[in-house]
């Protein structure tokens, strides 16, 4: 089992372009999770994804930012028209679908607006 | 609202020395707390639950309700120990609210 996988590791994006990462679970889980972590912060939840369907996004900025979890393929979390503000590590993590059981990290993507 | 203070970023200690990293949370209902650990180069990982009650790499740590704390400790530390820390509770549902981190460095 290889773990969470998260792609890319690094991106670099423009100010106004569109990034998107992509994060693939653990084998056999069906729960995804986003967190961001700006320089100097702890992780922050975003939001929290089972397949096809998103269960907690009170984490997520309201503007610019959407995530999905299709029935097939990786999860993918996309920010239009990126900012500066947005540069910051993104981690995702996957747990196996039973309540309160433990998240399993992925590397994470490092995002740099330029 | 669910909190979680970490009030060390850094904290060093030489080799062989007892550690203690302190994490502090706010939360009105039932917490679950826990430790993740990030090694050098490495993802990030649970260390310890305070539901399981066990010792992890010579780390334990007690849920303290009364003084809303979830520390971390060690009586002996290791090299192998340096790591970023990062207290963590869950609330409700699945996610997870992070402290900001303490960076442990052992000194040989």
């Amino acid at each position: 089992n290889a773990g969470v996988m998260q792609n890319p590791r690094h991106l670099v994006r423009r100010r106004g372009q569109e990034a998107r990462l992509r994060c693939s679970p653990m084998k056999g889980h069906s729960h995804v999770y986003w967190y961001r972590q700006l320089p100097e912060e702890g992780l922050k939840f975003m939001v929290y994804l089972q397949k096809e369907n998103i269960i907690d996004e009170s984490g997520m900025p309201k503007e610019r930012f959407s995530a999905e979890f299709p029935k097939e393929g990786p999860s993918i979390l996309r920010i239009q028209q990126v900012v500066r503000g947005d540069s910051a590590a993104y981690f995702c993590a996957s747990s196996p679908g039973v309540n309160r059981d433990e998240q399993y990290f992925g590397p994470g993507t490092r995002l740099t607006v330029t | 609202a669910q909190r979680v203070t970490q009030p060390e970023k850094l904290l060093s200690v030489f080799k062989g020395a007892p550690v203690e990293l302190k994490c502090n949370y706010s939360y009105s209902g039932s917490p679950e707390l826990f430790w993740y650990v990030q090694y050098s180069r490495q993802r990030l990982q649970l260390l310890l639950r305070h539901i399981s009650r066990e010792s992890i790499k010579g780390f334990t740590a007690d849920l303290n309700k009364g003084e809303t704390s979830f520390h971390l400790k060690k009586p002996f530390a290791q090299e192998e120990d340096s790591a970023m820390y990062y207290c963590a509770l869950r609330a409700g549902a699945n996610n997870l609210f992070f402290g900001t981190g303490t960076r442990l460095t052992v000194i040989p």
